[in-house]
């Protein structure tokens, strides 16, 4: 069974611009997450979509968003990008078949965004 | 905003010497995750704690949620050069909107 995939594994942007990453989850699993990786803040939750609603959600501000289509994909973007954007994006699927810390989560390879 | 405490920050050992980190929380805990980060990888599910005072183990990794259900720790026995990577604890927070808070993980690095 294929993991959890991300596109692009690497971004380069520059301030104000906007961002779009996906994430295509393990097939059959129906829960996607999305955390902000840096040295400094460590592992952040974003926010996590389950059947196309968002069910959770962090600290972030709104230029923060996601959604999750009906096969399950997801996209999260940023926009009106900042300096302190730049991090590691991971998503992670699960099978959420209960409550959102029921299940495994199987984390993708990332999407390192840098933003200049 | 809010961080899980998590200690130490960074833990160097001998190979064949004993590790443990540690996750505390100021509130009680619904539940808590550990997962391991390899150098340049993404994080790997390790394993969940729910029950007050549940201890589990995988191998050489033992894992322990409080009576409290308010901290957490991970020890490994007998470290090999495996071992190496980020431990992080994942909490959840009871009464907290399901918020999911990440510690900022222990860096492990054995020494040959």
């Amino acid at each position: 069974k294929a993991g959890v995939t991300q596109t692009p594994r690497y971004l380069i942007k520059t301030r104000g611009q906007q961002v779009t990453l996906s994430c295509s989850p393990i097939s059959g699993h129906r829960s996607v997450s999305w955390y902000q990786q840096t040295p400094g803040q460590g592992l952040q939750f974003l926010f996590e979509y389950f059947s196309e609603t968002q069910r959770n959600k962090g600290n972030f501000p709104g230029r923060f968003s996601g959604r999750q289509f009906s096969n399950s994909r997801s996209e999260m973007n940023v926009s009106t990008l900042e300096l302190g954007d730049s991090a590691l994006y991971l998503c992670a699927s699960s099978l959420a078949g209960g409550s959102f810390f029921a299940d495994t989560q199987y984390f993708g390879p990332g999407t390192r965004l840098t933003v200049l | 905003g809010q961080q899980v405490m998590q200690i130490p920050q960074y833990q160097h050992v001998q190979e064949g010497e004993d590790f443990t980190t540690y996750c505390n929380s100021s509130t009680t805990l619904s539940n808590i995750q550990w997962y391991k980060q390899r150098p340049g990888g993404h994080p790997v599910f390790l394993i969940q704690l729910v029950k007050s005072g549940e201890v589990k183990k995988q191998k050489r990794l033992t894992f322990q949620f409080g009576e409290a259900k308010k901290n957490s720790s991970l020890h490994i026995t007998a470290t090999q050069t495996t071992d190496v990577g980020t431990y992080f604890c994942a909490e959840h927070q009871m009464n907290r909107d399901d918020k999911i808070i990440f510690g900022k993980g222990t860096r492990l690095h054995i020494l040959p």
